[in-house]
């Protein structure tokens, strides 16, 4: 595997059920990042991790729970959905934080449709 | 206040044909700007970046954008659009110091045969 990946690429869940997403970086980056895009709406950045320590949390609601075990690991913890949550959830990881000079790499994401 | 404003929603081009996206920030300090384009199904992909210096930015795929100071613009250009090129493409913007970045809603690239 090479770059950024997503597992599961496809998810459709209940409001009451729970799932976890999942992002493994395999480019020796420190720094991690899931965002969420919807449709005709700019990019939304949830969460950030910086050597598995949680530098960003963005308003996020408190059903979406990220998870960074290591520095080429990221889960997003899901329970209790809404509706509205459905979304493509990307994940990205870059070299470091201290400057946005550090290119971010995005994986595919994951489609989540909550039904 | 920080923005980015993508003003076309939707292109189409024929194959063989030029291409211009339209990109205008807001930023209040010495911007860096960035194209990513994403294909269906997949995540963003970096086409170009501007950080300082040349304000004309070459990039992967034949593409090219232009920074422009006094228009707080970064258009995307490309001489002769490939069927291939039919995608979504982002214009972000972030700065020195900042993990930050600030995305535009995107373009939707139609490419006609």
């Amino acid at each position: 595997e090479t770059g950024v990946t997503q597992t599961p690429r496809h998810l459709v869940m209940g409001m009451t059920n729970k799932k976890s997403l999942k992002c493994e970086q395999h480019l020796g980056h420190n720094a991690m990042y899931w965002y969420k895009q919807s449709a005709k709406k700019p990019l939304e950045l949830m969460f950030v991790y910086s050597l598995e320590e949680r530098v960003e949390n963005n308003s996020v609601p408190s059903r979406f729970s990220p998870e960074c075990p290591n520095s080429s690991h990221l889960f997003l913890h899901l329970h209790t959905l809404q509706p509205e949550d459905s979304a493509l959830y990307l994940c990205a990881s870059s070299q470091g934080l201290a400057d946005s000079s550090y290119e971010q790499y995005f994986g595919p994401g994951t489609r989540l449709t909550v039904t | 206040a920080q923005s980015v404003t993508q003003p076309d929603i939707h292109i189409t081009v024929s194959e063989g044909a030029s291409l211009e996206l339209r990109c205008n920030y807001s930023y209040g300090a010495t911007p860096y700007l960035f194209w990513y384009v994403q294909s269906p199904g997949q995540g963003l992909q970096l086409l170009l970046k501007y950080f300082s210096g040349d304000t004309l930015v070459q990039g992967i795929k034949g593409f090219e954008a232009e920074f422009k100071r006094s228009q707080s613009s970064f258009n995307l250009r490309k001489p002769s659009v490939h069927w291939s090129d039919a995608a979504e493409y982002f214009c972000a913007v972030a700065g020195p110091g900042t993990y930050k970045y600030i995305f535009g809603t995107g373009t939707r690239l139609k490419v006609l045969a």
